[in-house]
């Protein structure tokens, strides 16, 4: 079946322009997670939507960067005002149930390379 | 808060070796913990994880990983290694009472050689 597709797959933007990501879950899967993968920090998580409720944005860097996840389905990470330091690979996953239960296996993608120019 | 720290960024093994990449943890409650692999310009793929069922895990591609907790441990190990084995190796933990959002180490990039 199909995994998690992420659009586009790179991205150049001028710094300070405005930038959509696009992530696309396993169907079915009701929990989305955001992540972000740069070369001084490791992988890092940014933002997870489960079901209906409320995102919890607790690792999103800035208020620059917002989430939205229509529809229980795509979901799309934009990032404002573009700075060099938002250069990374951001990667989508998605688990079946998410709610922290018995170890879920979280499914990504194969990111979006992010280049600030 | 929880942490994973991966000793070594990079390991390098002969094909055919012992591949041995270690990960230890600090977690308050008894953590799940995963392995995921990352080919160049892939997204991550799961090798194994331990869900407190069997301290000895099995995976995909021959690896294993045994789950010490007077350690604090979860280190991956494969008994032959292969040139495809070459890829950026995570350890992760996640803590069900604090939520399912992964905690990744740093990496550690394994080379073998032939």
């Amino acid at each position: 079946g199909a995994g998690v597709s992420q659009s586009p797959s790179n991205k150049v933007t001028e710094k300070g322009k405005d930038v959509e990501l696009r992530c696309d879950p396993i169907s079915g899967h009701t929990a989305l997670y955001w992540y972000r993968q740069s070369l001084g920090q490791g992988l890092e998580f940014l933002i997870y939507f489960q079901g209906n409720s409320a995102p919890d944005k607790s690792g999103l860097p800035s208020d620059r960067f917002s989430a939205e996840r229509t529809g229980g389905s795509v979901s799309t990470l934009t990032i404002q005002r573009t700075q060099q330091e938002d250069s990374a690979v951001y990667l989508c996953a998605s688990s079946f149930l998410g709610g922290g239960g018995a170890g879920e296996t979280q499914y990504f993608g194969p990111g979006t390379r992010l280049l600030v120019l | 808060a929880q942490s994973v720290t991966q000793l070594g960024s990079h390991v390098s093994v002969s094909e055919g070796a012992l591949v041995l990449l270690r990960c230890n943890y600090s977690s308050s409650v008894p953590p799940y913990l995963f392995w995921y692999v990352q080919y160049p310009n892939q997204g991550l793929q799961l090798l194994l994880k331990y869900t407190s069922a069997a301290t000895l895990v099995k995976g995909i591609n021959g690896f294993e990983a045994e789950f010490k907790k007077s350690e604090t441990s979860f280190h991956l190990t494969k008994p032959s290694a292969h040139m495809s084995d070459a890829a950026e190796y995570f350890c992760a933990v996640s803590d069900y009472q604090a939520g399912t959002a992964l905690i990744f180490g740093k990496g550690t990039t394994l080379s073998v050689s032939s």
